[in-house]
């Protein structure tokens, strides 16, 4: 089946440090990936998302690029903030999962960014 | 606009008692998903309803059960509440199923704790 793998926690970085979460991906069709931020007492926001191979997503400072040859969506910035800190979260919706879209989801990475 | 609304937002039941959490979409938006997100790990997939019918149920046991009603709004029920039941509670909304590139937007969530 379809699954997400995340980089363990927490990721701790000082103010303006580059930021990488790694994810990589096992799916059986072409799937899209997303990353999901949730912050502290909050519910899942959509962070940034890709639906094709190569395709590049970006948000508020943060990209993450489609690469179907190594299965992975990792999450990067080039300078943190304290209010990045978060649990942020990779995903992926398979079209080959039966017709619905019901995203697989990892299990979270955290990020603490110190001032 | 309105994001999606959830209600209560904490609870606190007893092991053996039933009870039902309640889940507003954005307006629009006809699917509400239903996730259970156990502290430290991602939200696990609970049940997709689109246009009041179910499209997908996850692997959690028939004491777990919902619904979606004409206005889009839906209900998870679950009886025979377990310790292991204790979670925060999400429901998503999204504008509909089967479109795997369409983003889910997620309410803050209900806190259960079953003592």
């Amino acid at each position: 089946g379809d699954s997400v793998t995340q980089m363990e926690g927490p990721v701790t970085l000082s103010e303006e440090a580059f930021l990488t979460i790694n994810c990589t991906y096992t799916a059986t069709g072409y799937p899209s990936l997303f990353w999901y931020v949730q912050y502290p007492g909050e519910g899942l926001q959509l962070l940034l998302k890709a639906t094709k191979a190569d395709d590049k997503g970006s948000n508020k400072g943060f990209e993450a690029t489609y690469r179907k040859e190594t299965t992975s969506f990792h999450l990067e910035k080039g300078s943190v903030q304290v209010s990045d800190s978060a649990v942020y979260f990779c995903a992926l919706s398979d079209p080959s999962s039966g017709g619905s879209y019901i995203p697989t989801f990892g299990r979270g990475t955290s990020l603490i960014v110190h001032p | 606009d309105a994001g999606v609304t959830q209600s209560p937002t904490h609870l606190i039941k007893t092991r053996g008692q039933h009870v039902t959490l309640r889940c507003s979409p954005i307006s629009g938006h006809k699917s509400v998903s239903w996730y259970q997100q156990v502290l430290g790990q991602g939200p696990q997939f609970i049940f997709q309803y689109y246009e009041k019918e179910e499209r997908g149920r996850g692997n959690f046991p028939d004491r777990f059960s919902a619904r979606q009603f004409p206005n889009y709004s839906s209900e998870l029920n679950v009886n025979a509440l377990l310790l292991g039941d204790s979670a925060l509670y999400l429901c998503a909304s999204s504008l509909a199923s089967g479109q795997t590139n369409s983003p889910l937007h997620f309410g803050n969530g209900t806190r259960l704790t079953v003592t």
